[in-house]
């Protein structure tokens, strides 16, 4: 099984300020196959990245998606009041099984 | 519009039966697999399990085999999620979503349902 730990597990910035995320993994990972959710509270998680640096639709281009091998990372340009949630990378080059990394807390400073 | 809807909030005892419901709107049910998660009070999402409708392949993660039966229905379009015996642990949101290609479980989960809130307590 892929582990994923990602870092910080909290975050704390102000809006306007830049957001970097990152994500680790116990193995290699093609490209293809990391993605990044975001996930409210009392909400369904949301596909914002996948295959790495690929936005879903609908997706603000303030977020974009970074990496390779076993290193990949999220950044959020400049922070809006809605994006402080928490985000979750995924892997899904061995699924099943899927794994997610713990998340990552994006709080408001 | 693709949607997922499922079924509503559920409390139970320990040692009690459920079955929770995800119903598929809006694209062709049988050719795309749906997975199950679950996120636990305070903590992050979780990877269950997951099924192709088309055919009912089914796969589980280590700690969820046998502690869980996913299956479904294409008929009624609608995937479920059951336990025979609910331990108070089972208490959490459960999310079920489809992974974004026709017939490839790897690829992204691009819709998901609302959750269903389990509550297990004596």
């Amino acid at each position: 099984e892929i582990v994923l730990t990602q870092s910080p597990d909290t975050l704390s910035l102000s809006p306007g300020e830049r957001a970097t995320l990152s994500c680790r993994a116990s193995q290699t990972i093609s490209s293809h196959y990391l993605a990044w959710y975001q996930h409210k509270p009392g909400q369904a998680p949301r596909l914002l990245i996948y295959g790495t640096s690929n936005r879903a639709a609908g997706v603000p281009d303030r977020f974009s998606g970074s990496g390779s091998g076993t290193d990949f990372g999220l950044t959020i340009s400049s922070l809006e009041p809605e994006d402080f949630a928490v985000y979750y990378c995924q892997q899904y080059v061995n699924s099943p099984p899927i794994t997610f990394g713990q998340g990552t807390r994006l709080e408001i400073k | 519009e693709v949607q997922l809807v499922q079924s509503g909030t559920e409390v139970r005892k320990p040692g009690e039966s459920l079955k929770i419901s995800c119903k598929g709107f809006g694209y062709s049910f049988g050719s795309y697999w749906i997975d199950w998660v679950r996120q636990m009070p305070g903590k992050g999402l979780e990877w269950i399990g997951i099924i192709y409708p088309g055919d009912s392949d089914t796969r589980y993660s280590p700690s969820a085999q046998g502690q869980v039966t996913i299956s479904a229905d294409t008929s009624s379009n609608t995937a479920y999620l059951q336990w025979n015996s609910l331990k108070a642990s089972d208490t959490a949101m459960y999310y079920c979503a489809r992974h974004s290609l026709n017939g490839d479980y790897s690829s992204p989960q691009d819709y998901w349902g609302q959750g269903t809130l389990v509550t297990v307590s004596s």
